[in-house]
């Protein structure tokens, strides 16, 4: 079975620091979609960033990027130049490409220091 | 309205109640989830409407009853639940499964209390 992992509950980071929250998952599928999910204190869940298993390159959404480490099946992400409103709590999903079931891990709260 | 929009936001119940949890969708899509979040854990996927038609129930209590009239409405009854049950319940839609990456997009949810 699938299953993802976030190992740090929460993590704090300066304004206009750089932070990496860590996600592994487990699959023995090899096409595969993982995403980054922002849930900030209103509760609304938005997508922050997503990648393609096949595709080497590491996907990049303005301050937001991700280390995806097929062979370590890791799928980290950092935020640069971070703001108050990242303060939230991020969630890593994955999903396999013929299904809708996204499975998620525990999550992050992240809190962002003036 | 625009998104995903859920109501109402907050409800209290007791066991012997009967509610509905509504959510609609107003992106043109045609898969709607129901998924449970409580703290501490994981996201739990509950339910999941393709085109209407019920594709996955994740083992979820008949105290959960799904409803989905049409792809824009999905409904979540709720009859003789336990205090365990209180939780965040979040409402999804996407494109289609069949899309590449199926982006879901998300409601605000409804904070589920049960006493």
């Amino acid at each position: 079975a699938q299953t993802v992992t976030q190992s740090q509950p929460e993590m704090s980071v300066q304004e206009a620091e750089t932070v990496t929250l860590s996600c592994t998952y487990d699959t023995s599928e090899s096409d595969y979609y993982l995403f980054w999910y922002k849930q900030p204190p209103s509760r609304q869940m938005i997508l922050v960033i997503r990648q393609e298993a096949y595709k080497q390159q590491n996907a990049t959404e303005n301050r937001f990027s991700v280390n995806f480490q097929k062979a370590a099946k890791s799928f980290s992400l950092k935020i640069s130049d971070s703001q108050l409103g990242d303060a939230a709590m991020y969630f890593c999903a994955y999903r396999t490409h013929n299904t809708d079931k996204l499975i998620f891990g525990t999550g992050t709260r992240l809190q962002v220091f003036p | 309205e625009t998104g995903v929009t859920q109501t109402p936001r907050h409800l209290v119940m007791g066991m012997t109640n009967k509610k509905s949890l509504k959510c609609e969708q107003h992106l043109g899509h045609n898969a709607m989830y129901w998924y449970k979040q409580s703290a501490k854990k994981p996201l739990e996927l509950m339910f999941v409407y393709n085109f209407k038609e019920q594709t996955e129930n994740n083992s979820v209590p008949s105290r959960f009853s799904p409803e989905c009239p049409n792809s824009s409405h999905l409904f979540l009854h709720l009859h003789t639940l336990q205090p365990e049950d209180s939780a965040l319940y979040l409402c999804a839609s996407s494109q289609d499964m069949r899309e590449t990456y199926n982006e879901q997009f998300f409601g605000p949810g409804t904070r589920l209390t049960v006493l």
